[in-house]
């Protein structure tokens, strides 16, 4: 079946350093790939998505790029700030939605 | 556009009671769906529905049942509560099911099984 491992945290930062958060799937088809972000006390929300091989998700300064050959979309920002604080959950849908196990990021200022 | 409501936001119930909860949504998506969050484990799927007057089994069905009362509406409920469904209970809906669909999530539902 469809699955999903992201690294495991909890993960702290300074700020504008760079974040990697490292995502890996396995599936039978050709499954569209998520990122989405949970803020402390809040449901979760999309960050970005990629729907096919190569295909690069952008929003807020965060990147992934869909790679087929790796089976990977990894989570990346180049200068996070303290406002990034929050899980991260990466995501696989083929015809269902399946989620990693969540990875929790602290920014310190 | 309030998105995806879901109410109550914290419940605490004794083992064998019974409870409902409540989720709507005022975007006119035709799909919807029921998570529990819990510690190292992400979100799970609990039951979905592909559109109105159908519901589907998920992951983890066992000890709920839900209605899509309509459109807007879909429910989950829990006959006989036990401590093993203490969890954080999510509900999301999007346009259609399956492939490229965004899912929008509601703020939660805190549940407590003593």
């Amino acid at each position: 079946g469809n699955s999903v491992t992201q690294m495991e945290g909890p993960v702290t930062l300074s700020e504008e350093a760079f974040l990697t958060i490292n995502c890996t799937y396995t599936a039978t088809g050709y499954p569209s790939l998520f990122w989405y972000v949970q803020y402390p006390g809040e449901g979760l929300q999309l960050l970005l998505k990629a729907t096919k091989a190569d295909d690069k998700g952008s929003n807020k300064g965060f990147e992934a790029t869909y790679r087929k050959e790796t089976t990977s979309f990894h989570l990346e920002k180049g200068s996070v700030q303290v406002s990034d604080s929050a899980v991260y959950f990466c995501a696989l849908d083929d015809y269902k939605l399946s989620f990693g196990a969540g990875t929790t990021v602290t920014v310190r200022a | 556009n309030a998105g995806v409501t879901q109410t109550p936001k914290f419940q605490v119930l004794k083992t064998g009671q019974s409870m409902t909860l409540q989720c709507a949504q005022d975007m006119n998506h035709n799909s919807m769906y029921w998570y529990r969050q819990d510690p190292g484990m992400g979100l799970r799927l609990i039951y979905y529905s592909a559109s109105e007057g159908t519901t589907d089994k998920g992951e983890v069905p066992n000890g709920y049942n839900v209605s899509r009362l309509n459109k807007r509406e879909f429910s989950l409920r829990l006959e006989s509560a036990a401590p093993s469904q203490t969890s954080v209970y999510f509900c999301a809906s999007s346009e259609v099911s399956g492939g490229r669909e965004t899912q929008y999530f509601g703020p939660g539902t805190r549940l407590l099984v003593l």
